[in-house]
């Protein structure tokens, strides 16, 4: 059973238009993450959540906002998604900072 | 800031042979070095981590930490098809909102 699940799997959004992506865990992980993946660049951490109702910036969270209403679910909001933000999207998990990370099988999307 | 390096970039090893990773971190105050391996089109999974100098093996694996040159390697014995993978060195840092920074990657090839 996947522990940590992503949806939509794709997508691909128009420029200025709102995407939101969704996360969902089943490990009972206080912390939660979401990174984008890009050639060259590798992992970058855009917001996470240490509990519900909470989140932190990470190191790029410009155009990006994060929700975590319940220990389970987080999601990553673009408000006007650009062509920039063309990537794929990982969300994960942890049981503390610094432990090992759950990652979920990522989210592609294209902004055109 | 800290910084994770990783070479070399990509390798191919034959079937049977050893694949050796290298990863090169900036800040000594750093914690555990984990290492993560990520297949196409899936989520990076975690394989091992260290903490303290030396060495730790788990079974074809082995990891070499020295922390005064602030580097740590992964080899993998008898290396097989199914290794094949992006492998990412990952960093916990011991203050500061980020959990793990990630380095970009070592691409690894198995040749049958």
């Amino acid at each position: 059973e996947a522990a940590v699940t992503q949806s939509p799997r794709s997508k691909v959004a128009v420029t200025g238009g709102k995407v939101t992506l969704s996360c969902h865990q089943t490990n009972n992980h206080d912390y939660m993450y979401w990174y984008r993946q890009d050639t060259g660049h590798g992992l970058r951490l855009i917001h996470y959540s240490y509990v519900a109702d909470s989140t932190e910036k990470g190191d790029i969270p410009d155009g990006y906002k994060a929700s975590r209403p319940s220990q389970e679910n987080f999601s990553l909001i673009l408000e006007l998604a650009s062509l920039s933000q063309t990537a794929v999207y990982f969300c994960a998990s942890s049981e503390f900072r610094g432990n090992e990370q759950y990652f979920g099988p990522g989210t592609r999307l294209t902004v055109l | 800031q800290e910084k994770v390096q990783q070479s070399p970039e990509s390798l191919i090893v034959p079937e049977g042979a050893m694949s050796s990773l290298n990863c090169t971190f900036s800040n000594s105050a750093s914690q555990s070095i984990w290492w993560y391996q990520q297949h196409p089109g899936k989520g990076p999974e975690a394989l091992i981590s260290i903490f303290s100098n030396g060495n730790k093996k788990e079974g074809r694996l082995t990891v070499y930490l020295n922390r005064a040159s602030l580097h740590v390697s992964l080899h993998i014995r008898d290396s097989q098809p199914s290794d094949s993978a992006v492998y990412l060195c990952a960093v916990s840092m011991a203050q500061g909102g980020r959990a793990l920074i990630f380095g970009t990657g070592t691409t690894v090839s198995v040749s049958p």
